[in-house]
């Protein structure tokens, strides 16, 4: 199976800071590499959906770029309402994998 | 409107089965795939199956052989059945439609594996 590792693990950020996580993959998965928020006793949402597209829905402070092995998301102006769990996701095989986690805490 | 609503969930003693239902509605159900994800206390999400519109699954390596996921296209839902349970099973279990991701969820269903 394809190992994903995401750093930071967790992270502390005022509003309006510039945030930004890392998902590195075990192989290359070209672009299969999602993105997803969850909030306690919520379902996740989908954020970033092929590395870069964004969801629909979803504000356009939050971007992602990446391909191969290494993948970003960022949000460029924090908000109150971004806390939460983000998971990067792999879909380049048919049994996907998630990141461990980067647990987002407003300061 | 789009939803997913699992249901089945409960307590369970350990070597004890469950079957867990997604029931989907506001789409056209055959046209997608759909898996089950869960997160156990104080950890992460983990994927553990799915099921394409054509019927193939796939699982991880912890479930395979106790787990099996179905869907019924006239019924409009996914299951989950889930055999020889262990503590570890404990978790919240989603179901998701899945399309590039998995771009709608469920609020979750939670199975507790206790003697």
């Amino acid at each position: 199976d394809i190992q994903m590792t995401q750093s930071p693990s967790s992270l502390s950020a005022s509003v309006g800071d510039r945030v930004t996580i890392t998902c590195r993959t075990s192989q290359n998965i070209g672009r299969f590499l999602n993105w997803y928020q969850h909030k306690p006793g919520k379902a996740p949402k989908l954020l970033i959906y092929s590395a870069s597209s964004l969801e629909d829905g979803v504000p356009s402070s939050f971007s992602a770029t990446g391909s191969g092995t290494v993948f970003t998301l960022t949000i460029t102006s924090l908000q109150p309402e971004d806390f939460g769990t983000y998971y990067c996701q792999q879909s380049y095989t048919p049994r996907w994998t998630f990141g461990q986690g980067t647990r987002v805490e407003i300061k | 409107e789009v939803q997913l609503v699992e249901s089945g969930g409960g307590l369970v003693r350990p070597g004890g089965s469950l079957r867990l239902s997604c029931a989907a509605s506001g789409f056209s159900f055959s046209d997608y795939g759909f898996s089950w994800a869960r997160q156990a206390p104080g950890k992460g999400l983990e994927w553990i199956s799915s099921i394409t519109r054509f019927d193939r699954t796939y699982y991880t390596d912890s479930v395979e052989g106790r787990f099996t996921i179905s869907r019924d296209n006239a019924k409009n839902s996914v299951y989950l059945q889930l055999n020889s349970l262990r503590g570890d099973d404990t978790a919240v279990y989603f179901c998701a439609r899945d399309s590039f991701g998995s771009d709608y969820w469920g609020q979750g269903t939670l199975v507790t594996v206790s003697s």
